[in-house]
């Protein structure tokens, strides 16, 4: 049983918006600016979309928004494209030198 | 840019050793610029920390609370890499194995391909 907890899927059509949740307590995500959120495409290794809450990395486009509110961390994905079809995972700094991740949120394009 | 090769034996069986190997290339293990972690994927665990070494003066590692008794991540700074080590292997130790660069705290950028390790006799 993963520590935060996501929808098991999502779903929109094409140019559409979609937002996925993260919950956890007030020890991880409602104590840290330390969440992240992951894209993982089938056989593929995980790639880092945001962190801290609502930060993205050099190269990921500006559809992708992160944002927090109390113990639950959210992922929008704006302009959906078939390409974003795919697992997107959370991750939160826990304390104590310890990562908890999320169950994972399979988003399909309609 | 950073990359990272993981190795290692595919199939281990129960009761002994998981040892994978990462090696860097892009960055050094001895930087003090980010850290170095292991972390495992399974249909039943899903995404799962596992630990991770880092130096800063000093080499530090922490492990996550579930492996904590049986893991050990080290590096080698000859060869520009790091190590996973976890001992009494059970099949639920089954998954698909990643290392990762970067803190804790501002999430892993760069990860290894992935190495699908079976523990079965």
């Amino acid at each position: 049983q993963s520590a935060l907890t996501q929808p098991p899927s999502a779903s929109g059509s094409p140019g559409q918006s979609v937002t996925i949740s993260c919950t956890g307590t007030s020890s991880d995500v409602g104590a840290y600016n330390s969440v992240s959120w992951y894209q993982q495409h089938p056989g593929k290794a995980p790639k880092l979309m945001i962190f801290e809450v609502n930060k993205r990395p050099s190269g990921v486009p500006d559809r992708f928004f992160g944002s927090k509110s109390g113990n639950t961390a959210s992922l929008t994905v704006s302009g959906l494209q078939a390409d974003d079809e795919a697992d997107y995972y959370c991750s939160s700094y826990a304390g104590n030198n310890n990562l908890a991740f999320g169950g994972g949120t399979k988003l399909t394009v309609l | 840019q950073v990359q990272l090769q993981q190795s290692g034996p595919g199939l281990v069986k129960p009761s002994q050793t998981l040892s994978l190997t990462c090696a860097i290339s892009g960055d050094s293990v001895s930087s003090n610029s980010a850290g170095w972690n292991w972390i495992r994927q399974s249909p039943s665990r899903g995404l799962e920390w596992l630990g991770r070494t880092y130096y800063t003066s000093k080499w530090n590692n922490d492990y996550a609370g579930p492996v904590k008794s049986r893991i050990s991540i080290n590096s080698d700074t000859s060869k520009n890499q790091f190590s996973l080590y976890l001992n009494s292997v059970t099949p639920d130790d089954t998954a698909v194995y990643y290392c990762a660069r970067g803190w804790l705290q501002t999430g892993l950028a760069y990860w290894g391909q992935g190495s699908l390790v079976t523990v079965s006799s």
